[in-house]
């Protein structure tokens, strides 16, 4: 069964602080790997997106890694910001043919000052 | 940059009621697509245009049909509104199945 699975669920941090979301997934035949992020009532925003080939891709003080053999992606936030808070979504893209887009439940974020 | 535009926002509606949920993007995107979110759960497509003139069901088509008007617009409509399809709706759209999607701010749906 295709699934996305991210922890922690939730994580709060100071304001400054570094933190490391990660994403474990058993999606089959992989395409590329999504971050978004989510702030509460909007709609998500793409990060990052990596295809098979890419380890690591950086966007700001955001970094996403990809290990393809373990299956495991992480996003790492460097030097956290208030407007940091927000759910961070991993998404897994099954097959480059298809539009079919597997998605994690988030890990929600809180940056406190 | 208006980018993915959902109308209405919000809307409440009682059950076997029938409502149309409108999408517009002015991307040029030739895909667009219907998600629903759900608490606890990852967002879930409920249909997808990968171009103007064709649709296809996503996870959860049941209970939902699509209009892709044109290049720009693609509706969601409910006909017969049931409790379980309460819900926060979101449009999307991209380039292509491998480009990173653009979303709208959704729209909250209650069905009592």
């Amino acid at each position: 069964k295709n699934q996305v699975e991210q922890s922690p669920q939730s994580l709060i941090i100071l304001e400054g602080k570094n933190c490391t979301l990660q994403c474990n997934y058993t999606v089959s035949p992989f395409s590329n790997l999504r971050w978004y992020k989510q702030d509460t009532g909007r709609g998500p925003v793409s990060l990052t997106i990596m295809t098979f080939s890419e380890n690591t891709k950086s966007n700001g003080r955001y970094t996403a890694t990809l290990d393809a053999d373990t299956k495991q992606s992480s996003l790492h936030i460097t030097a956290s910001q208030l407007s940091d808070s927000a759910s961070y979504i991993c998404v897994v893209s099954a097959g480059s043919g298809t539009y079919k887009y597997i998605f994690g439940t988030g890990t929600r974020l809180k940056v406190l000052a | 940059n208006a980018g993915v535009t959902q109308t209405p926002k919000f809307q409440v509606l009682k059950t076997g009621q029938s409502m149309t949920l409108q999408c517009a993007q002015d991307m040029n995107h030739n895909s667009m697509y219907w998600y629903r979110q759900d608490p606890g759960m990852g967002l879930r497509l409920i249909y997808y245009s990968a171009s103007e003139g064709t649709t296809d069901k996503g996870e959860v088509p049941n209970g939902y049909n699509v209009s892709r008007l044109n290049k720009r617009e693609f509706s969601l409509r409910l006909e017969s509104a049931a409790p379980s399809q309460t819900s926060v709706y979101f449009c999307a759209s991209s380039d292509d199945r491998n480009q990173p999607q653009h979303f709208g701010d959704g729209t909250r749906l209650s069905i009592l």
